[in-house]
């Protein structure tokens, strides 16, 4: 497609549950990020998958997350046990380099 | 962890008046971007200077970088109700893989 898919756009679970949030990036694009913004903050970073080389996962906050790409192409960002603090909007980037196009996020409720 | 620290956290400014916001940062970087983020979702690439450029036009926007003071200014020149939103700078670092984002500057342009 022409930009940067995500999906669902709002997800509401309850506390407990294990979410699983979409990223399909522009066709081509070889770098893809995952970020979470919660409320009124900055991005802050979660995770980077850049071709076919390791993902940086050093922005993980728990081993409750997770995140994978597969053919290079659409990533999965799970989150297990889900807790109030998740909440937020998780926002996905893809690049050629710079600069990121972004997807309109997915915004997390947990209730 | 972010780099980019902006200031002011929020301005409100009368239609036709200039808007400056202004960004530090603290390691070295390769590049400087600014983005745009309408109602708390995806955000929008503005402009992007390298750190070998000290000043960057696009349109009614003017960003300077000074990398011996670590900051960068974006001025959004005779402003429109349409500019409101928060912008933040977003640093390349010299040694990373990944944009580190600021906390945001909230722009209310008042009609």
């Amino acid at each position: 497609g022409a930009g940067v898919s995500q999906s669902p756009s709002n997800k509401v679970t309850e506390k407990g549950k294990d979410v699983e949030l979409r990223c399909d990036p522009i066709s081509g694009h070889t770098a893809l990020y995952w970020y979470r913004q919660s409320l009124g903050q900055g991005l802050e970073f979660l995770i980077y998958f850049q071709g076919n080389s390791a993902p940086d996962k050093s922005g993980l906050p728990s081993d409750r997350f997770s995140a994978e790409r597969t053919g290079g192409s659409v990533s999965t960002l799970t989150i297990q046990r889900t807790q109030q603090e998740d909440s937020a909007v998780y926002l996905c980037a893809s690049s050629a380099g710079r600069p990121y196009t972004f997807g309109s996020g997915t915004r997390l409720t947990v209730v | 962890s972010q780099q980019g620290e902006e200031d002011p956290q929020a301005l409100s400014i009368q239609e036709g008046e200039n808007a400056t916001m202004n960004c530090s940062y603290k390691t070295s970087i390769n590049n400087l971007q600014w983005y745009r983020q309408n109602s708390g979702r995806g955000l929008v690439h503005l402009i992007l200077i390298r750190s070998n450029e000290r000043e960057k036009h696009s349109g009614r926007l003017r960003v300077t970088l000074d990398t011996s003071k670590k900051s960068s200014s974006l001025l959004i020149t005779a402003s429109r109700a349409a500019d409101t939103a928060s912008y933040f700078c977003a640093t390349d670092e010299e040694y990373g893989n990944k944009l580190v984002f600021g906390a945001g500057t909230i722009l209310r342009v008042k009609s």
